[in-house]
């Protein structure tokens, strides 16, 4: 089945060590979304992609970053994570501007 | 700037029963709206959305919402809930972005929902 995939599902980082979270699709769809959610709270955009053309959200913090490397991968990279990036980080794709698919998320603990 | 309210942090209903997720906008245009469902531990998952037309809406799994742009709401509906969807709901308006190529999600806060056997 056609699919966002986000790996790992759950993962464990220290305080200010860099973490990479990874989302894949197999929709051949040209826009890639990143949401950061917190507990209790609603998504919220950190960043997308055009097709290569990368779009940050004006409050996105300096230290999330991310790459598309192709049209299937796109990547999340936190550089040095405070406890106050611990959440659920949600990636979803559309076609151009049609409803958005989501991956089930990759949960982000800090130590 | 857009915004979406969900009023209801937290519903509870017994199975078998009808529901209702309120839902206001607030969009200076003709919004395009959605309706997403979240169980624990998962992501969103659509079950309908309304760009235009009948503002009576079918999704899956049995749900409906309606537009009503005097109220400016789009509240779901549901005749008999089941078990099964016991889940958080969000309510989303979407905004172009990207030079009208892609779509931005402003979600409401989400409402909890409960289903009593």
């Amino acid at each position: 089945d056609a699919m966002v995939i986000q790996n790992p599902r759950y993962q464990v980082t220290q305080f200010g060590k860099p973490v990479t979270l990874s989302c894949s699709q197999t929709l051949n769809h040209n826009v890639m979304y990143w949401y950061q959610q917190k507990s209790s709270q609603a998504p919220k955009l950190l960043f997308h992609y055009y097709d290569k053309d990368f779009n940050n959200e004006a409050d996105t913090p300096d230290n999330f970053q991310s790459r598309r490397p192709n049209t299937s991968f796109c990547f999340l990279d936190i550089r040095s994570p405070g406890l106050g990036d611990a959440a659920m980080y949600l990636c979803a794709t559309s076609r151009y501007q049609q409803p958005q698919h989501f991956g089930d998320g990759t949960r982000l603990s800090i130590l | 700037a857009q915004s979406v309210t969900q009023p209801d942090i937290h519903i509870t209903v017994s199975e078998g029963a009808s529901l209702e997720l309120r839902c206001n906008y607030s969009y200076g245009a003709t919004p395009y709206l959605f309706w997403y469902v979240q169980s624990p531990g998962q992501g969103l998952q659509l079950l309908l959305k309304y760009f235009s037309g009948d503002t009576l809406v079918q999704g899956i799994k049995g749900f409906e919402a309606e537009f009503k742009r005097s109220q400016s709401s789009f509240n779901l509906r549901k005749p008999s809930v089941h078990w099964s969807d016991a889940a958080e709901y969000f309510c989303a308006v979407g905004l172009l972005i990207s030079s009208g190529s892609a779509r931005q999600l402003t979600f409401g806060s989400g409402t909890q929902l409960t289903v009593l056997p």
